[in-house]
């Protein structure tokens, strides 16, 4: 049984490029959430996806957004990057019926944006 | 506004002494509570929860206390080891989709 896994590690943009960053869900988990971890900060939620609806958001802008693929998997997308996106973006899966003590990170994507 | 709050960066103890993290929260409506431990270039992994309906949750050597009149949480870690420094956040929730976060709290376990 694999973990959750996401791609690529780091990445570096620059202001104003668009930028999608991957998560593959630990097998058998149908439900994933983003958060975005700025420095010396706990994560904030973007948002969750459960069978390839969003079902819940945070207080992100719309050039945040994603998709959830019929394996599970997920994507965020961030558009016109700023340099305070700069992070670490975590993902989490869990199985919907499952608690939150069943739920697991990814390892994340580190962010840069010059 | 930052609804969860953990207010010490950091905390060292020596090794088989107790380890006292504080979290703070202003949401009342908040009722399921979690702590994650966060080792560096890897993810938050779960440690230990608790509900709004309890006041203590043991799981080894980890418990966690919540004072709901107080909107404070603390998670007790007994004998401290060297292996569990990590920067430990505190989560807290209403709806079961939305998870707020704490800043964490980075603990150093001396030898």
């Amino acid at each position: 049984e694999t973990g959750v896994t996401q791609s690529p590690t780091h990445l570096i943009k620059t202001r104003g490029q668009q930028v999608t960053l991957r998560c593959s869900s630990q097998s058998g988990h149908n439900t994933v959430s983003w958060y975005q971890q700025a420095l010396g900060q706990g994560p904030q939620f973007i948002f969750q996806y459960y069978r390839e609806e969003e079902n819940g958001r945070g207080n992100f802008p719309p050039r945040f957004s994603g998709l959830q693929f019929p394996n599970y998997s997920s994507e965020l997308n961030v558009n016109a990057l700023e340099l305070d996106d700069s992070a670490l973006y975590l993902c989490a899966s869990r199985d919907k019926r499952g608690g939150y003590n069943e739920q697991f990170f990814g390892p994340g994507t580190r962010l840069t944006v010059l | 506004d930052q609804q969860v709050k953990q207010n010490s960066p950091s905390l060292s103890v020596q090794e088989g002494r107790i380890s006292i993290l504080n979290c703070d929260y202003t949401n009342s409506m908040f009722d399921y509570f979690l702590w994650y431990k966060k080792y560096p270039a890897e993810g938050p992994t779960f440690l230990i929860s608790i509900s709004s309906i309890k006041d203590k949750n043991e799981d080894g050597r980890f418990t966690v206390f919540l004072n709901k009149s107080a909107k404070h949480l603390s998670l007790h870690i007994v004998p401290s080891q060297p292996g569990d420094s990590a920067v430990y956040f505190c989560a807290a929730s209403n709806t079961g989709n939305q998870f707020y976060f704490g800043t964490g709290t980075s603990l150093t376990v001396i030898p």
